[in-house]
């Protein structure tokens, strides 16, 4: 079965802590890994996509195939990154994604 | 490039009366795809085109919705009759799907915020 699996709902931390978003997925195949955000009532927005690889606003995700997750990380909070992310995965046609984790960065 | 269109950006209609969500994909791409966000139940996937066919339509909730997608440039999601529990925020988004050489990111529009009362 297809499924992406955001294990929580919500992630509260401090400014200038880390921060791990974890996602995990099911997949058959070789698929490709997203990440969004979607800032309080707005669009979601593509953050990250693996094979770019880059670093977006301080946030990197590594594609881990044998454990088949793809976490996001942020070595130092900032407020303005409190939002929903949402991970997500390409398959055949369409995307699947995860049921989402809301980002509250503490002062 | 404009992104992804969707109109009207609010949406207030009284429970029983039809709604029609339009959408207008970012040119070029050829896969379009309707959600349905609520706080309760998350993103949900309603239908997907792709080249202007429906895919598959299984997440539209009832035949009370119903989506069509006339061109590569135009696609509306209409509810008839519309209930207070399809009060939501109705996203749609677009990519490039080839085939073997994969697909583009999936970009979403605005959405539309819909309240039945």
């Amino acid at each position: 079965a297809q499924r992406v699996t955001q294990p929580e709902k919500l992630l509260s931390v401090f400014k200038g802590a880390p921060v791990e978003l974890k996602c995990n997925y099911s997949y058959s195949g070789s698929p490709e890994l997203f990440w969004y955000v979607q800032y309080s009532r707005q669009r979601l927005q593509l953050l990250l996509r693996h094979i770019s690889r880059e670093s977006i606003k301080g946030f990197t995700a590594d594609l881990n195939k044998g454990e088949t997750s793809f976490h996001l990380k942020k070595p130092f909070a900032q407020e303005e990154d409190s939002a929903m992310y949402y991970c997500a995965l390409s398959g055949t046609y369409k995307y699947i994604f995860g049921t989402g984790t809301r980002l509250k960065v503490l002062a | 490039d404009a992104g992804v269109i969707q109109s009207p950006r609010h949406e207030v209609t009284e429970m029983g009366q039809e709604v029609t969500l339009r959408c207008k994909p970012i040119s070029g791409h050829n896969s379009l795809f309707w959600y349905r966000q609520t706080m309760m139940r998350g993103l949900e996937l309603l239908i997907y085109f792709n080249n202007n066919v429906p895919i598959d339509d299984s997440g539209m909730p009832e035949d009370r919705f119903s989506a069509k997608m006339p061109n590569a440039s135009f696609s509306t999601l209409k509810i008839q009759p519309s209930e207070p529990r399809d009060s939501a925020v109705y996203f749609c988004a677009s990519s490039f799907w080839g085939g073997g050489q994969g697909r583009s990111p999936l970009h979403f529009g605005n959405g539309t915020r819909l309240t039945v009362t």
